[in-house]
């Protein structure tokens, strides 16, 4: 039974280019949840997905992201036009009735 | 709003020392606690979780954590630590265990452990 599987590990982009996240939730989980942990900091809410809705996007920047989970395939976490301010590790999450399970993140670096 | 304050930001144990890692929350209702672990370079691994019930929790890894309402704290504890243990501790208050409940996050407490 594998947890949350996030890919890329790591992910580098140029300033400008799109980046992509990827987590496939664990087997049966129809909620998605996308964090953000910038540097020496915490984790910060983005957006709370279930399959084919956007639930909760209050966390989410309003320009140059996106995010969906579609009724087949991965969630899918999107950044449009990189800048150095969106380095960071994303973090990913699902959940069923309750009690999350965290996947191992992806760590985006802007150059 | 729902707010987590953990006041240290790194810590430094002898192995075999106790730890305590404090918490401070804000939140309007009968909150939810958490307690995770993020070893370098990895996700974050559930400790133990406060709901209701008894206030003194057991978690995983030989960790508890006390709930102390009047205090506004869920401060974590371990009597004696491992060299293993020296990781990032984040402390998370939400508004429940089912679906959509969004965890609002502390900063975090990085543990050294010292042989």
């Amino acid at each position: 039974n594998a947890g949350v599987m996030q890919n890329p590990r790591h992910l580098v982009r140029r300033r400008g280019q799109e980046a992509r996240l990827r987590c496939s939730p664990v087997k049966g989980h129809s909620h998605v949840y996308w964090y953000r942990q910038l540097p020496e900091e915490g984790l910060k809410f983005m957006v709370y997905l279930q399959k084919e809705n956007i639930i909760d996007e209050s966390g989410m920047p309003k320009e140059r992201f996106s995010a969906e989970f579609p009724k087949e395939g991965p969630s899918i976490l999107r950044i449009q036009q990189v800048v150095r301010g969106d380095s960071a590790a994303y973090f990913c999450a699902s959940s069923l009735f309750g009690g999350y399970t965290f996947g191992s993140g992806t760590r985006l670096t802007v150059v | 709003a729902q707010s987590v304050t953990q006041p240290d930001i790194h810590i430094t144990v002898s192995e075999g020392a106790s730890l305590e890692l404090r918490c401070n929350y804000s939140y309007g209702a009968t909150p939810y606690l958490f307690w995770y672990v993020q070893s370098p370079g990895q996700g974050l691994q559930l400790l133990l979780k406060y709901f209701s019930g008894d206030t003194l929790v057991q978690g995983i890894k030989g960790f508890e954590a006390e709930f102390k309402r009047s205090q506004s704290s869920f401060n974590l504890r371990k009597p004696s630590v491992h060299w293993s243990d020296a990781a990032e501790y984040f402390c998370a208050v939400g508004s429940g265990e089912a679906a959509g409940n969004k965890l609002t996050f502390g900063g975090g407490t990085r543990v050294l452990v010292k042989p």
